[in-house]
């Protein structure tokens, strides 16, 4: 059974502070990786994507790979409360799959 | 670029009535399209894999014959929910790949269409 896991939070930082996101995924073979975030009613937005280890950066957003520990974690600097949402994040089992999701996680940036 | 949109919004019916969902990809052409299913403050699930021209692929314990998936052109799949109950009502979410123009190949990117909020009564 391919596994995403994510702590549901919630994650509670203050405007102006870096909020941290992790995900840890079970399918050693998964080459990319996707954040979406939704906010409650709507559809998931794709945010980010990282297919190599180490850092991608865009805006205010830094996707951090780890492939050896499984590990992907999005940052996200100077938070705003509109960056209050849920974080998913997304691996396909195989290339051309359908993508697997977390629970997610809920961040709540306070003003 | 990678717009997808969905009809209708939002509905109500009766239980047992069968509704019908449009999901549809406007500005490029997807051989690949996902249904998903998110219950209210969980996470998406996977219902299916809609093929263009084919099949559609069903994740275990969704019954093909009460989610009815049609994907009749590169651009359109459709998810008809039949004989739909109370516990179908649910938040609707379909998902495309755009692909690479010259060689054909999908992306790895999904993008989501708006969602179909169901609520059966």
């Amino acid at each position: 059974q391919k596994e995403v896991e994510q702590n549901s939070g919630p994650l509670s930082v203050p405007e102006g502070a870096i909020a941290s996101l992790n995900c840890t995924y079970s399918d050693r073979g998964s080459q990319s990786f996707f954040w979406y975030r939704q906010y409650s009613g709507k559809s998931p937005e794709l945010i980010m994507s990282i297919y190599s280890n180490g850092d991608k950066e865009d805006g205010r957003f830094t996707a951090q790979l780890n492939k050896a520990s499984q590990y992907v974690s999005l940052l996200i600097r100077d938070s705003q409360p509109s960056d209050s949402a849920t974080y998913l994040c997304a691996v396909p089992p195989q290339a051309g799959t359908a993508l697997i999701f977390g629970k997610g996680t809920t961040l709540s940036v306070s003003s | 670029g990678a717009v997808v949109s969905q009809h209708p919004s939002r509905v109500i019916c009766k239980s047992g009535t069968s509704v019908k969902i449009e999901c549809r990809s406007l500005d490029f052409q997807a051989t690949t399209m996902f249904w998903y299913r998110q219950f209210p403050k969980q996470s998406l699930m996977l219902m299916a894999t809609s093929n263009e021209g084919s099949k559609a692929t069903y994740e275990q314990g969704v019954e093909k014959d009460k989610f009815l998936i049609n994907h009749a052109s590169l651009t359109l799949s459709t998810l008809t929910v039949t004989s739909a109950h109370p516990e179908d009502s649910s938040f609707y979410i379909c998902s495309a790949r755009d692909r690479d123009p010259f060689s054909g190949r999908s992306y790895n990117e999904q993008f989501f269409g708006p969602g179909t909020r169901l609520t059966v009564l």
